[in-house]
């Protein structure tokens, strides 16, 4: 399984639900990444997990909750959104080369979820 | 700050021509660069390039990396109208990834 898999592939929700997000990788790879993005923008990186370990947050507002409930799943809960949070969701992984220096190798994106918020 | 830097933004070739996009970067701890071609959905991995003036190839593609001057290009041989998407450098770093604002690359018949 060389794949990273998301769910659901759609999503609309108003400010005042709750979602969730989900990504999955059966590849091995320790690293996990989610990231948004805006029509005609790159990718933003919001989160990393590293070993189920958040080792990154770029200043993501707290209505985003990470999750990491083990290597191979990574959860996005949403709260109380806005609609300018509309945007795809990627997920993406990468392996850990081990010997104990942990360096990130090339990441394999998901097929993204596209939230739209009302 | 780190920042990678695509040009051109877009461009317009007919089918059959050869491109050349560029990406020029400034970050701490270059780990590596990466290409991605993103057609509608999420960025599909092309190259990885850590050590300067080696070439990588994967049939019209090619893609090659300065160190020392801090860029990358990326070369599409023989294009065809299925190589329309915008084409992602990113460079591996401190942060993770920074990609470039993209090039958008349409081919015409």
């Amino acid at each position: 399984d060389t794949e990273v898999t998301q769910t659901p592939k759609h999503l609309v929700m108003g400010m005042t639900n709750k979602k969730s997000l989900k990504c999955e990788q059966h590849m091995g790879h320790r690293a996990m990444y989610w990231y948004k993005q805006k029509a005609k923008k790159p990718p933003e990186l919001m989160f990393v997990y590293s070993y189920e370990k958040l080792s990154i947050n770029e200043s993501v507002p707290s209505r985003f909750s990470p999750e990491c409930p083990n290597s191979s799943l990574l959860n996005l809960h949403l709260h109380a959104l806005q609609p300018e949070d509309s945007a795809l969701y990627l997920c993406a992984s990468s392996q850990d080369p081990g010997a104990g220096v942990f360096v990130y190798n090339e990441q394999f994106f998901g097929p993204g979820t596209r939230l739209t918020v009302l | 700050e780190d920042k990678v830097v695509q040009s051109p933004l877009s461009l317009v070739v007919h089918e059959g021509d050869t491109v050349t996009l560029n990406c020029s970067y400034e970050v701490t701890n270059f780990r590596s660069l990466l290409w991605y071609k993103q057609e509608k959905k999420a960025p599909t991995f092309l190259f990885m390039l850590t050590s300067s003036g080696i070439e990588k190839k994967s049939g019209r593609l090619s893609s090659i990396l300065d160190k020392k001057e801090l860029f990358s290009i990326l070369n599409i041989t023989a294009t065809q109208t299925g190589d329309s998407a915008i084409y992602l450098c990113a460079v591996e770093a401190n942060t993770p990834l920074v990609f470039g604002k993209g090039t958008r690359l349409s081919v015409i018949a």
